[in-house]
Formats: structure tokens, C-alpha cells, sequence
């Protein structure tokens, strides 16, 4: 069935570090969700991508739907120690259903 | 504004008990599902429902069953509660009408079945 595969699974980075994370399918997808879950809470949608070479940015967050239309990327820019947490990509998998990725776990070193 | 409402927070079963979760939205979004999170798994989805009266199966639904009787609450029930089953489980919803608005999430329940 489709997968969405994450990378890397998690990362150590210190704050004021730029931080780079992916989601790849072998499928092809025409929307691209990212999603940020703080511990303890369920996760929240940070960006959603609509179009293939889309690039769209919230804050310090910019994200990327990939031309080949089956990855996307996330980067944070100087990161702080609020952005720790779990990130999920996130695609459709049907009307009304979404697959989510396995998670990039980050962890911010003050 | 509520949003998405999950309780009981945490829980704790005996194998082979029985119980519910109990999910609310008021923002009148027809869409709403039941997903599990395990270490290293991501989220999969249990049930999801497109109405009330309407429900279908998702990724990993034995041992789980739903009802959809009004458009605000989705509750899930463990049948008989098994070790395998201890989990974090997230209600989400969202509008209908495309593929592109993402869900809104509850704040989850963690579930240990001992």
C-alpha cells in the first residue's frame, strides 16, 4: 500500500541551527500536508502544499512539494527551543483519508 | 472555540475490559476519524466517519467499533481490551470537500491495557 518514509527519524540540533527534514512515497500525490505534534498534544497542521514545485512558508517554516510529486521537505530556520516536537508529512489516501509519514522527532539543545 | 475534544485523558484496562473514548467537535464538520499512534508506527487510521449513519473501516480496525449517530460525537469502543491495544489514540476531523484542508486533531487518550 502507500508508505510515506521520513527522514531522518530523529535529530540532536542546537538552537540557532537551520534544520532540514523529508517525506518520500513511490506514489504520486497532488496535495502534501506537514504537521508538528508538541509532546503530550495531537498534532497541529503547520503548512499544507497544493501544487508540485510549491514553495510556501509560515514564520520560520517553509516547505517544499516536490516536482516529481512524490516528496516533500520541511526546514526550519534558526531553531529555538519551542520548535521540539514530532513533525508528520502527511497525503491524501482516498476522499477524506490521509496516510501520515513515521515522524522526524526534533530535539533543540539550548 | 473547543475544537476537538478528547477524554478521558488517560486510562488504564485489565485485558478483557471493556470501555469507550469519547470524542466531540463543534464545528460542525462532517468528517471525523479514529487514529492510533505507536512508537515508530506514525498515525494509522482505525475509523473514520463521513456523516452521521455513515461509517467505514480504516488501516487497523479489529478489535474497535464506532457510531456516528450525530454530526458533534464519535465514540470508540474497545470490545475487549487487549495488551496489543495500548496505544495513544487520536480523534481528527475536518470538513468535506476535498483533500486539502487537513484535519483538526484532538489532544489524544493514552491507553495502557495491562
Amino acid at each position: 500500500g502507500q508508505q510515506l518514509n521520513q527522514s531522518p527519524q530523529s535529530m540532536f540540533i542546537q538552537e540557532g541551527e537551520d534544520v532540514s527534514m523529508n517525506c518520500t512515497s513511490s506514489s504520486i500525490f497532488n496535495t502534501w500536508l506537514w504537521y508538528k505534534q508538541d509532546p503530550g498534544e495531537g498534532p497541529v497542521l503547520l503548512i499544507a502544499l497544493y501544487k508540485a514545485g510549491e514553495l510556501t512558508s509560515n514564520g520560520r517554516l517553509t516547505a517544499q512539494f516536490g516536482i516529481t510529486r512524490k516528496d516533500s521537505f520541511l526546514n526550519i530556520s534558526a531553531s529555538i527551543p519551542s520548535d521540539v516536537g514530532i513533525y508528520f508529512c502527511a497525503a491524501p489516501s482516498g476522499t477524506y483519508k490521509y496516510i501520515f509519514g513515521t515522524g522526524t522527532r526534533l530535539k533543540v539543545l539550548a | 472555540n473547543a475544537g476537538v475534544t478528547q477524554t478521558p485523558k488517560f486510562q488504564v484496562l485489565k485485558t478483557g475490559q471493556s470501555m469507550t473514548l469519547q470524542c466531540a467537535q463543534d464545528m460542525n464538520h462532517e468528517y471525523m476519524s479514529w487514529y492510533r499512534q505507536d512508537p515508530g508506527m506514525g498515525l494509522r487510521l482505525i475509523h473514520y466517519s463521513v456523516g452521521a449513519g455513515i461509517t467505514d473501516q480504516g488501516e487497523v480496525p479489529n478489535g474497535y467499533n464506532v457510531s456516528r449517530s450525530t454530526t458533534e460525537d464519535f465514540p470508540l469502543r474497545l470490545l475487549s481490551a487487549a495488551p496489543s491495544q495500548t496505544s495513544v489514540y487520536f480523534c481528527a476531523s475536518s470538513p468535506l470537500g476535498g483533500s486539502g484542508y487537513g484535519y483538526t486533531f484532538g489532544s489524544g487518550t493514552r491507553l495502557t491495557v495491562v
